[in-house]
């Protein structure tokens, strides 16, 4: 089976930098990913990671270590529209979500 | 930008009516999904396919069915629909082999079952 842990909710500052964790457990793995999902809209890709290691892309980076089943967002330079859900999400043959991560984005 | 279209948008029905969702993606891609959303929660795999003539159910058990049976096309079914099934429902495709980059997914589709 798939199990997914990330935080509830995050609360950071216009401008700031946060970090959003993801912890896994599963039974085959075949690459993470994060996605950003804006209240009542689809997910949008963000990132993936399939090789140990950091994947920058602009304000976004993701980092992952396999042997410990740990994956991180990191989003800089934090700007108002970054509020939403972060999902965390790994892949065997299927993909499996975790229950995401609410950043709200304070001025 | 990802070509996948979904509707209805919203569809608000009575319980046991039986109810289609239609999915559609114009990039050809080989691998399509169907998820199930509450506000909230995480989004869980009620069915997917390889390809035409190809289905799967997925990690959380489901009371629809789906059809492949055009590339295009991946239409999601409920026979008799409950206020159980009230959720959002997002359709989901991806390249086949060779790129398991990413799924671009649609705009999803909003049930309300009274």
């Amino acid at each position: 089976g798939q199990n997914i842990d990330q935080p509830t909710e995050m609360t950071a500052t216009e401008g700031a930098i946060v970090q959003i964790n993801c912890t896994y457990q599963t039974s085959g793995f075949n690459g993470l990913f994060w996605y950003q999902q804006h209240a009542g809209e689809a997910p949008t890709f963000l990132s993936y990671n399939v090789l140990d290691g950091l994947e920058e892309k602009g304000r976004f980076s993701s980092f992952l270590s396999r042997s410990k089943g740990y994956s991180y967002l990191l989003l800089k330079e934090l700007q108002m529209k970054d509020s939403a859900s972060y999902l965390c999400a790994v892949r065997n043959s299927t993909l499996t979500f975790g229950k995401g991560t609410m950043l709200l984005v304070s001025p | 930008e990802a070509d996948i279209y979904q509707t209805p948008r919203y569809l608000v029905i009575g319980t046991g009516k039986k109810i289609t969702l239609e999915c559609s993606q114009t990039m050809g891609h080989d691998k399509m999904y169907w998820y199930q959303q509450d506000p909230g929660m995480e989004l869980h795999l009620i069915h997917y396919s390889y390809g035409v003539n190809s289905t799967e159910k997925g990690d959380l058990s489901s009371e629809s069915t789906v059809s492949r049976i055009r590339t295009e096309h991946f239409p999601l079914t409920l026979e008799s629909a409950r206020p159980s099934h009230t959720s959002q429902y997002l359709c989901a495709s991806s390249p086949g082999q060779g790129d398991l980059k990413t799924q671009y997914f649609g705009p999803g589709t909003r049930l309300l079952v009274l």
